[in-house]
């Protein structure tokens, strides 16, 4: 099974500030999601990498797949209280249906 | 878009009875659903690939007695905690894919249940 490294853990922050968060491999990612967890919900779907060198875009989220396809980076512009909440990628095991996570990154920003 | 709703959303329960938790597809059909287990300032940990009229699959170390799983419709899966005890005291979620499946298309959860078992 992959292991997703991502760094930081935990990232406190005052609204405005930028800030970016990875997640990295020793293997290959055939494919990266990228997933937002607020409290007491689930998951849900960011952005999907698939080509090496990607980058998109969500507003004021940028997302970059490494030329390599072994990391992969969340950068957010001007924070919100509203980005508050656990940031987790996430790559299929194997090639198969079923996801494997990363610990996540859980971000709070004060106003 | 596509929905996926959990019930109940929370639940206590004393030590030693069973808990059931659905996990229905409001407007898809899904053939596969799958189960996680996320502990506080954890991140999800895949616990079984549930199948639609067939046995789910479970991850190494999950115990296929103790946590049961039901597809019974391409719209339904259940997951019942046998004889539960703290330590499963947990969030549990549920997910589905739309579509073909394909392990890059998306993956829609449900906001899960929080179980406290007392």
């Amino acid at each position: 099974t992959q292991l997703l490294e991502q760094s930081p853990q935990f990232l406190s922050i005052q609204e405005g500030e930028n800030l970016t968060v990875y997640c990295n491999s020793s293997s290959v990612f055939s494919s990266l999601q990228w997933y937002r967890q607020e409290p007491g919900e689930g998951p849900v779907l960011l952005v999907t990498v698939v080509t090496g060198g990607e980058v998109k875009k969500l507003k004021r989220l940028t997302f970059q797949f490494g030329d390599a396809r072994k990391d992969s980076s969340l950068h957010i512009t001007a924070a919100q209280p509203g980005d508050t909440g656990l940031y987790l990628c996430a790559e299929p095991q194997g090639g198969s249906e079923k996801l494997v996570f990363g610990k996540g990154m859980k971000l709070t920003v004060n106003p | 878009g596509a929905v996926v709703s959990q019930h109940p959303s929370w639940v206590i329960c004393k030590s030693g009875t069973s808990v059931k938790i659905e996990c229905r597809s409001l407007d898809f059909q899904a053939t596969t659903m799958f189960w996680y287990r996320q502990f506080p300032k954890q991140s999800l940990m895949l616990m079984a690939t549930s199948n639609e009229g067939s046995k789910a699959t479970y991850e190494q170390g999950v115990e296929k007695d103790k946590f049961l799983i039901n597809h019974a419709s391409l719209t339904l899966s259940t997951l019942t905690v046998t004889s539960a005890h703290p330590e499963d005291s947990s969030f549990y979620i549920c997910s589905a894919r739309t579509g073909r499946s394909s392990y890059n298309s998306p993956l829609h959860f449900g906001n899960g249940t929080r179980l406290t078992v007392t």
